[in-house]
């Protein structure tokens, strides 16, 4: 367990629908990562948050978005979800007392 | 270009051999070298860490970095079909603002 918490597990809808997953980093992590991993591809890298500002894009789509609260958990919201955004969805996260960066065990999107 | 380039395979070795997975990159800032194992769609596991060149142990696991060559390799020795797996690597520059991943090497150990 790596200690990255990630809800819904799964999660199913319909095109053109919104989603929003949700991710706690790690006890004491300030940083937060999305990754986007469709079926037989590597990971894409999507956001990088720090302390609840945006640290880093890569190639997000302007239908996704995300944010960090004060809390520290970050949400990736979906929109106009195309069947094309069926994927697994990972979050992770880094800081604390090292540099390492560990991965929730995602949330897999099926859009139907 | 890409900025890391990993062999997909399929790798099959039978139980009890070394295994050799290698990653090559162009980007001369990164600093910080990773080696993660993910099984079936799970959520990839940190396997090695290490930063910058040389090598690093940890059991059965050698992480081998090259920077002057921009090549890093993962070896497993006594492989066990517990092994079967993707293997993901993965390098950062010294901000950690983006981690570059490879697309992965599917191994198989066959009992």
């Amino acid at each position: 367990d790596s200690g990255v918490t990630q809800t819904p597990k799964h999660l199913i809808t319909a095109t053109g629908q919104r989603v929003t997953l949700r991710c706690s980093p790690r006890s004491g992590d300030l940083s937060v990562y999305w990754y986007q991993q469709s079926l037989d591809q590597g990971l894409q890298f999507l956001i990088q948050y720090y302390n609840g500002e945006e640290r880093a894009k890569g190639n997000i789509l302007e239908r996704f978005s995300a944010q960090q609260f004060p809390d520290l958990h970050s949400e990736l919201n979906l929109s106009s979800l195309e069947l094309g955004d069926s994927a697994l969805y990972f979050c992770a996260s880094r800081g604390g007392l090292g540099n390492e960066q560990f991965f929730g065990p995602g949330t897999r999107l099926t859009v139907l | 270009q890409k900025e890391v380039e990993q062999d997909p395979g399929p790798l099959s070795v039978p139980e009890g051999a070394i295994v050799s997975l290698n990653c090559t990159y162009s980007n001369s800032a990164f600093q910080y070298f990773m080696w993660y194992r993910q099984y079936s769609r799970k959520g990839p596991e940190l396997l090695m860490y290490t930063y910058s060149s040389g090598n690093k142990e940890d059991g059965r696991f050698t992480a081998q970095v090259d920077k002057s060559s921009k090549y890093i390799s993962l070896f497993i020795r006594d492989s066990q079909p517990s092994d079967s797996a993707t293997y993901l690597c993965a390098m950062v520059s010294g901000n950690f603002n983006k981690f570059y991943f490879g697309s992965g090497t599917k191994l198989n150990v066959k009992p």
